[in-house]
């Protein structure tokens, strides 16, 4: 049972265009969710991060929209840069089962120049 | 300040062999967590270390065991492999607990292990 799903396997955008990367959740007792960014033959790195308490969290180009009614939460990249085509997980918290991190699948994200 | 460290980074391994990896967190950092990657699957959540004690474990079979020593390094084992557990198993270290705070971890970068 996946409780943290990212549909989208893979997304082609245009350098200086938007990216736009989609999770969905099923477990309402998730509380803090986070993006981690990870390009080949290196570890995952946190990228950005917001609390169920909040509907957004920007930093730079990213930003990360939260819907909690609908169980959904974005990640937008604007604008989007070649540096930025890398695998992008989301996670999600669970305070009821000791703070344990549930990732999604990844959406793997190109940016063309 | 040195970042969390794999040992393997890659190893080939045949059927119903046995197979230790090694992670050496960032220092100071208490907590270890495992995860194992595989393509479409995102990242399967193993277990998690902490100061010494086993504090969360995910759904896998008990032929996936870890450990945590006094100095925070963790090794974990997959005994009787079979050809599935080819994946890359990625360790993450905290300070605190894992997913205390930010839930913020830091990532190694992983031991790609091959099962013939």
């Amino acid at each position: 049972d996946q409780q943290v799903k990212q549909n989208s396997p893979s997304l082609s955008v245009q350098e200086g265009r938007i990216s736009i990367l989609n999770c969905d959740y099923t477990n309402s007792m998730f509380d803090y969710f986070l993006w981690y960014k990870k390009y080949p033959a290196e570890g995952p790195t946190f990228l950005i991060s917001i609390s169920s308490i909040k509907d957004k969290n920007e930093d730079g180009r990213f930003t990360v929209f939260l819907n909690k009614s609908a169980k959904h939460l974005s990640l937008h990249i604007v604008p989007s840069q070649p540096g930025d085509s890398a695998v992008y997980f989301c996670a999600a918290r669970d305070k009821a089962a000791g703070n344990k991190l549930t990732f999604g699948g990844g959406t793997r994200v190109l940016v063309k120049p | 300040k040195a970042g969390v460290t794999q040992t393997p980074r890659y190893l080939i391994k045949t059927r119903g062999q046995q197979v230790t990896l090694s992670c050496s967190p960032i220092s100071g950092h208490r907590s270890v967590s495992w995860y194992q990657q595989t393509p479409g699957q995102g990242l399967q959540f193993l277990f998690e270390y902490f100061s010494e004690t086993q504090r969360n474990k995910g759904n896998f079979p008990g032929r996936f065991s870890g450990r945590q020593f006094s100095n925070s390094r963790s090794e974990m084992n997959v005994s009787t492999l079979e050809l599935g557990d080819s994946a890359l198993y990625l360790c993450a270290s905290s300070f605190n607990e894992a997913g205390a705070n930010t839930g913020e971890l830091f990532f190694g970068e992983g031991s790609r292990l091959t099962v013939l």
